[in-house]
């Protein structure tokens, strides 16, 4: 079957470093998807993986090993803005996004 | 990026009555788009995809005529909740793919609250 993990919550301070991992199991493999979604708002794109290696944008790096089924969100630098679930999706071998349930990111000052 | 937006952005309705919500894609093309529901503290839960000028595959789980989905065109796609009862309500977020991007991903409408009373 189809699965995505990650766990379902995490606690980071202000101004430090915190990484999200997500393991995934599709049928078919094009793409891993990382999505921030605020509370009570839509989901908004953060980040493309489909090669292996590690995609940096800004404070936000993703990486994706495809051999382990394993991916991680890196945030740096973090701001109070960020406390977000962050939601990670592996697109199926139909184009379907296949959904964690999202690790709720706390932020501390 | 793309921009998809829905309509209304909320909404309270008696039980029994049907609600249409709208998603368009703003500045491209969506021969895809996407239905969605969450409920609180869960994660995104597809109920249909919806392909232009072709009926709609609803997952498994969801019944197809309860949630009536009409995708008439390449930026338009509607879903109407019909004889809604307070199960259903959720956040309903729609989304569309636009192919002309080189990632595939998916861009999200604002979702809409939906409160059955």
């Amino acid at each position: 079957g189809q699965n995505i993990d990650q766990p379902t919550e995490m606690t980071a301070t202000e101004g430090a470093i915190v990484q999200i991992n997500c393991t995934y199991q599709t049928s078919g493999f094009n793409g891993l998807f990382w999505y921030q979604q605020h509370a009570g708002e839509a989901p908004t794109f953060l980040s493309y993986n489909v090669l292996d290696g590690l995609e940096e944008k800004g404070r936000f790096s993703s990486f994706l090993s495809r051999s382990k089924g394993y991916s991680y969100l890196l945030l740096k630098e973090l701001q109070m803005k960020d406390s977000a679930s962050y939601l990670c999706a592996g697109m199926d071998s139909n184009y379907q996004l296949i959904w964690g349930a999202g690790t709720k990111l706390i932020i501390k000052p | 990026g793309a921009v998809v937006s829905q309509h209304p952005s909320w909404v309270i309705c008696k039980s029994g009555t049907s609600v249409k919500i709208e998603c368009r894609s703003l500045d491209f093309q969506a021969t895809t788009m996407f239905w969605y529901r969450q409920f609180p503290k869960q994660s995104l839960m597809l109920m249909a995809t919806s392909n232009e000028g072709s009926k709609a595959t609803y997952e498994q789980g969801v019944e197809k005529d309860k949630f009536l989905i009409n995708h008439a065109s390449l930026t338009l796609s509607t879903l109407t909740v019909t004889s809604a009862h307070p199960e259903d309500s959720s956040f309903y977020i729609c989304s569309a793919r636009d192919f002309s991007s080189s990632y595939n991903e998916q861009f999200f409408g604002p979702g809409t609250r939906l409160t059955v009373l």
